[in-house]
């Protein structure tokens, strides 16, 4: 199992609906969890984070967090077609300072 | 509030050659990590660096070295430059030193091409 996993996608959502973005984590990787967006050819942005089990908000956007079935998420709401871009999962592997990336899952919200 | 700096913005080098990217972190942040993405892909870890040592490394040979200044910007160096070296390369700073809390904001990366 990779360390962290997405779906590589593409994602196609209409606008206004909500999408969402999933990611699972191996025992490898504990405690802090990061959600960056990245435009093409551009760098990454951070979202958010989420260290606790739950949810947490931030305007548009819901990072969820269950460390019992090793998976985080990233809802987005009312999806602008600005909001089209790569989105990729982090997590900080135990023990260590390395964080792991995903992949990324692309999303294209349809205008 | 400055942001994350990297320079160059883009370098093309020929395999063999010795390349060294720049980062200044942001402002009130003094742990920069170094991160290499290429196409396609997330962004793998290189190593990270605080209070001027490396504190943690990834999968990437001796080649690949580093140096945190001071005024906690940071170089990455890489020798014997190889066609695979070819990415984008990421700087991330942060503050807190080696919380595993820490919140990484990344530069806008140096695009390297091996020829």
């Amino acid at each position: 199992q990779k360390e962290v996993e997405q779906n590589s996608g593409p994602l196609s959502v209409p606008e206004g609906a909500i999408a969402s973005l999933n990611c699972t984590y191996s025992d490898r990787v504990s405690q802090s969890f990061f959600w960056y967006r990245q435009y093409s050819g551009k760098s990454p942005e951070l979202i958010m984070s989420i260290y606790s089990n739950g949810d947490k908000e931030d305007g548009r956007f819901t990072a969820q967090l269950n460390k019992a079935s090793q998976y985080v998420s990233l809802l987005i709401r009312d999806s602008q077609p600005s909001d089209s871009a790569t989105y990729l999962c982090a997590g900080h592997t135990s023990g260590t300072y390395k964080y792991i990336f995903g992949t990324g899952t692309r999303l294209k919200v349809l205008a | 509030e400055t942001g994350v700096t990297q320079s160059p913005t883009h370098l093309i080098k020929t395999r063999g050659q010795q390349v060294t990217l720049r980062c200044s972190s942001q402002s009130g942040h003094n742990t920069v990590s170094w991160y290499q993405q290429a196409l396609g892909q997330g962004p793998q870890f290189i190593f990270q660096y605080y209070r001027e040592e490396e504190n943690g490394r990834g999968n990437f040979p001796p080649r690949f070295s580093g140096l945190q200044f001071p005024n906690y910007s940071s170089e990455l160096n890489v020798n014997a430059l190889e066609l695979d070296d070819s990415a984008l390369y990421l700087c991330a700073s942060s503050s807190g030193g080696t919380s595993v809390l820490n919140e990484q904001f990344f530069g806008p990366g140096t695009r390297l091409t091996v020829l």
